[in-house]
């Protein structure tokens, strides 16, 4: 079955630290695509990333980077220097090309809360 | 401007009503979705719909009912057989259908926030 887990509830930094958010996930396709959404206190999810499970190249986008690796079943989220507007719940989604073990919906993590404290 | 529109943003009920929660795409999107979100709790979906007039339960469908008459418009109604509706809606949408769907983002709604009275 699929699942995709974020151990971490809940994390607080102060201002310019750095962050690393951590997705574990599980799916027995081949084929599957890994995504990260962002959540501010407005309550609308925003993409942030996609990554399929073809590439795992590491993705750097400003002070966002992403670190995928398969051999681990990981998609880990850096924030470098974080700023209060990085306060947040930050979702890891995956979902399966086949649909085979549950048809073509994307499954979230439980999320991560990130504080940011200037 | 292309998005996602749910109405109300705050919506109160008496225990023992319906009510309906409307959401509206202009994006083209097959797929759409509805997510309940509690607090402190990730997402968890309700139904979805790849099609028109076709949709299909997800992980907590029981006490809802949805209807995809038309390919903007995916309405959940939350029914007096759902026993905790107090929650925040999140509705999303997806282009693609089936197997070309899981390869897109989902685009979400500001949601709609239920309290039960």
């Amino acid at each position: 079955a699929q699942k995709v887990t974020q151990a971490q509830t809940e994390i607080s930094v102060v201002e310019k630290e750095d962050v690393t958010l951590d997705c574990v996930y599980e799916t027995r396709d081949t084929t599957y695509y890994l995504f990260w959404y962002k959540q501010p206190p407005s309550g609308e999810l925003v993409f942030l990333i996609r990554r399929n499970s073809f590439d795992e190249q590491n993705e750097i986008s400003g002070r966002y980077s992403w670190n995928f690796q398969k051999s681990t079943s990981s998609f880990n989220f850096t924030i470098t220097a974080s700023q209060v507007v990085d306060s947040a719940v930050y979702f890891c989604a995956l979902s399966e090309a086949s649909g085979r073990t549950g048809g073509f919906k994307t499954i979230f993590g439980a999320g991560t809360r990130l504080f940011v404290k200037a | 401007d292309g998005g996602i529109t749910q109405s109300p943003k705050y919506l109160f009920r008496k225990e023992g009503q319906n009510v309906t929660l409307s959401c509206e795409q202009n994006l083209n999107h097959d797929a759409m979705y509805w997510y309940r979100q509690d607090p402190g709790q990730g997402l968890r979906l309700i139904y979805y719909s790849q099609i028109v007039n076709d949709f299909q339960k997800g992980d907590i469908a029981e006490g809802y009912s949805v209807s995809r008459e038309k390919k903007e418009s995916f309405p959940l109604t939350v029914t007096s057989a759902q026993k905790n509706p107090t929650a925040f809606y999140l509705c999303a949408s997806q282009a693609g259908q089936g197997a070309s769907s899981s390869y897109n983002e989902q685009f979400f709604g500001p949601g709609t926030r239920l309290t039960v009275l």
